[in-house]
């Protein structure tokens, strides 16, 4: 079983949808979530990053993390065509004198006018 | 504000042929730099992190070496190219907090 779980998709929507991404994971010791949106032969892009358990709020974007069902979501509103990349969780933890980051493997996202 | 470069954007070399791949942060400094290699269609794989000038450790057993010759430099390198060797290549940094910032990577086919 993989430490993180990611649906790859594709996952295609129509501009103005709401979009749901979600991550599921097994080692409790993650502390850190993290959201990354990644361009075609670009490199990842921090979106969100959230401790604790609840939701946090930026603009069109959402992320909810639940501890307890070890389980993280980003939320996209009003989701635009420029929104279209992919889409990669992230999840850290101290080891070894630093923080690991462990990633899922990224759900591509398709918004069209 | 901090910013990460990274060169070549792409490139492609021969099996068996030398590698040497630059990562280079301004902006900040003492960061924690980190090398991910990325197939098509998965998730990062961290191959490389260092935590200070000449400190690295590797977290895969490679056909990779990697060096830290100076504070904000980070350079991946092989001496014989495999042809799994291709894929995306990205340089990280951090310090001090658990997010990652990531460079613009380099592509790397190997022929």
């Amino acid at each position: 079983q993989k430490e993180v779980e990611q649906d790859p998709g594709p996952l295609s929507v129509p501009e103005g949808a709401i979009v749901s991404l979600n991550c599921t994971y097994s080692n409790s010791a993650f502390q850190y979530f993290m959201w990354y949106r990644q361009y075609s032969r670009k490199g990842p892009e921090l979106l969100m990053y959230t401790y604790s358990s609840g939701n946090k709020e930026d603009g069109r974007f959402t992320a909810q993390v639940d501890k307890s069902s070890k389980y993280i979501s980003l939320f996209i509103r009003d989701s635009q065509p420029s929104d279209s990349a992919t889409y990669l969780c992230a999840m850290s933890f101290p080891s070894g004198g630093y923080n690991k980051l462990i990633f899922g493997a990224g759900t591509r996202l398709a918004v069209h006018p | 504000s901090q910013t990460i470069h990274q060169w070549p954007a792409t490139l492609v070399q021969p099996v068996g042929s030398p590698l040497s791949l630059e990562c280079t942060v301004e902006g900040t400094s003492n960061p924690n730099l980190y090398w991910y290699r990325q197939a098509a269609g998965r998730g990062l794989q961290l191959l490389f992190y260092s935590v200070g000038i000449g400190q690295i450790s590797s977290e895969v057993p490679q056909n990779l070496s990697a060096s830290r010759p100076q504070d904000r430099q980070f350079i991946l390198s092989s001496k014989k190219l495999l042809l799994s060797d291709s894929g995306f290549y990205l340089c990280a940094w951090n310090r001090g907090s658990y997010e990652q910032y990531f460079g613009p990577g380099t592509r790397l086919t190997v022929t």
